[in-house]
């Protein structure tokens, strides 16, 4: 199993521009969710999903879209990205949401600059 | 979920034992209490989680008072690669919740 995968590993953005960022997993998981990591902030929950076709909202979530077409996959799109998006971009998935009962697997981040 | 208290930071030497505490006060009756290690540049990865009492694994153990509104991450012996941000995390051991992570403890491990 590769777990749980993030693409690009690092990326440049104009301000204004416009991204997807990828994350895979190839464990059969219904729970999926997208945290930013900022310096001395701890990692803050944007977007989460329950199962294919389900997304919810999380602590940040706006500027950011998701959509959940299939179990594997739950890209994060930046419609208009903007200098307050620089972070860094964390995918997890667990097999339910569950609570503190369900191990989260984390991806390995995306960093993210947006000039 | 329950608000939780760590240290911001914490510094030791190799080979020494390495006790983080959690505080968290108003920890209801049904939670669960969870950490994460996060090493740089990676992910969080869960280590261990706890009731009450003691709960030992290969990486470490976790020590829950009786009346359960702290808890204790110990690592024993650490090394340079147990440098880490350790999160701790208090919610309920099922339903319907996402999960909090706090700003965690920096452990600096140094030579």
């Amino acid at each position: 199993n590769a777990g749980v995968t993030q693409t690009p590993k690092f990326q440049v953005l104009k301000t204004g521009q416009s991204m997807t960022l990828q994350c895979a997993q190839d464990m059969n998981h219904e729970y999926m969710s997208w945290y930013r990591q900022d310096p001395g902030m701890g990692l803050r929950l944007i977007h989460y999903s329950v199962g294919a076709g389900i997304t919810d909202q999380g602590e940040v979530p706006n500027g950011y879209n998701v959509s959940r077409s299939t179990t594997e996959d739950f890209p994060l799109r930046l419609l208009s990205a903007a200098p307050s998006q620089t972070s860094v971009y964390f995918c997890a998935s667990s097999y339910s949401m569950g609570g503190v009962q369900e191990t989260q697997y984390f991806g390995p981040g995306t960093r993210l600059l947006v000039l | 979920l329950a608000k939780t208290t760590q240290p911001i930071s914490m510094d030791s030497y190799e080979g020494q034992e390495v006790n983080i505490t959690c505080s968290h006060n108003n920890i209801a009756t049904n939670d669960y209490i969870t950490w994460y290690q996060q090493f740089p540049s990676q992910g969080p990865r869960f280590i261990i989680q706890g009731y009450k009492t003691k709960v030992t694994n290969e990486v470490a153990s976790l020590f829950i008072p009786a009346d359960r509104k702290s808890s204790t991450l110990s690592l024993p012996r650490v090394s340079l690669s147990d440098t880490a941000v350790y999160y701790c995390l208090v919610g309920p051991h099922s339903g319907y919740s996402t999960l909090t992570f706090g700003k965690g403890t920096m452990l600096l491990v140094s030579p």
